[in-house]
């Protein structure tokens, strides 16, 4: 059984340029979450998905970022007009469809604004 | 004052001691609660899940929550090499919906030496 993927592992965007991160949750899971991990920083809940539905999205920048999960594909997490601050790993999190409390993690996108 | 305090070490420990982490929390309304591994430039691991006050064992980690002194802690028995990683703390006031979100702490970097 594959485990949550996401791609690219690693981009690297100009400031100013659309970053588009991927992320397919392990199979059988309904939830998705995107966390952010700054530079000697722990993680930072961003954004809770459900297939065409956000959920929750108290962590998400108020500009620039926006997340989907459609009914087919995988969850997408955008980041438009990026800026050097934006440059972390961002790592996605998968849950069964009715147990939210037990959260598995891809292994990340490392972005890097130039 | 952050949510979840954890000491960010890192921690040297020789093989084959027993490894002591641990977090101490401010919002009671935090349930269940998680210890993962983060290996370097991957994603994290989850390692334990524990929702009431008291130890849980699996192998040689023990986990434990004081829900009265809002602190939890992840034994580690017979260290190795292969333990050394980030240690990360992880907590939820829920299972469901929007209380389900992760808040972490920073990590603790242990080394385990030969």
């Amino acid at each position: 059984n594959a485990g949550v993927m996401q791609n690219p592992r690693h981009l690297v965007r100009r400031r100013g340029q659309e970053a588009r991160l991927r992320c397919s949750p392990m199979k059988g899971h309904s939830h998705v979450y995107w966390y952010r991990q700054l530079p000697e920083e722990g993680l930072k809940f961003m954004v809770y998905l459900q297939k065409e539905n956000i959920i929750d999205e108290s962590g998400m920048p108020k500009e620039r970022f926006s997340a989907e999960f459609p009914k087919e594909g995988p969850s997408i997490l955008r980041i438009q007009q990026v800026v050097r601050g934006d440059s972390a790993a961002y790592f996605c999190a998968s849950s069964p469809r009715d147990v939210s409390d037990t959260q598995y993690f891809g292994p990340g996108t490392r972005l890097t604004v130039l | 004052q952050k949510e979840v305090e954890q000491d960010p070490g890192p921690l040297s420990v020789p093989e084959g001691a027993i490894v002591s982490l641990n977090c101490t929390y401010s919002n009671s309304a935090f349930q269940y609660f998680m210890w993962y591994r983060q290996y370097s430039r991957k994603g994290p691991e989850l390692l334990m899940y524990t929702y009431s006050s008291g130890n849980k064992e699996d192998g040689r980690f023990t986990a434990q929550v004081d829900k009265s002194s809002k602190y939890i802690s992840l034994f580690i028995r017979d260290s190795q090499p292969s333990d050394s990683a980030t240690y990360l703390c992880a907590m939820s006031e829920g299972s469901t919906g929007t209380a389900s979100k992760l808040t972490f702490g920073t990590g603790t970097r242990l080394q385990v030496t030969l």
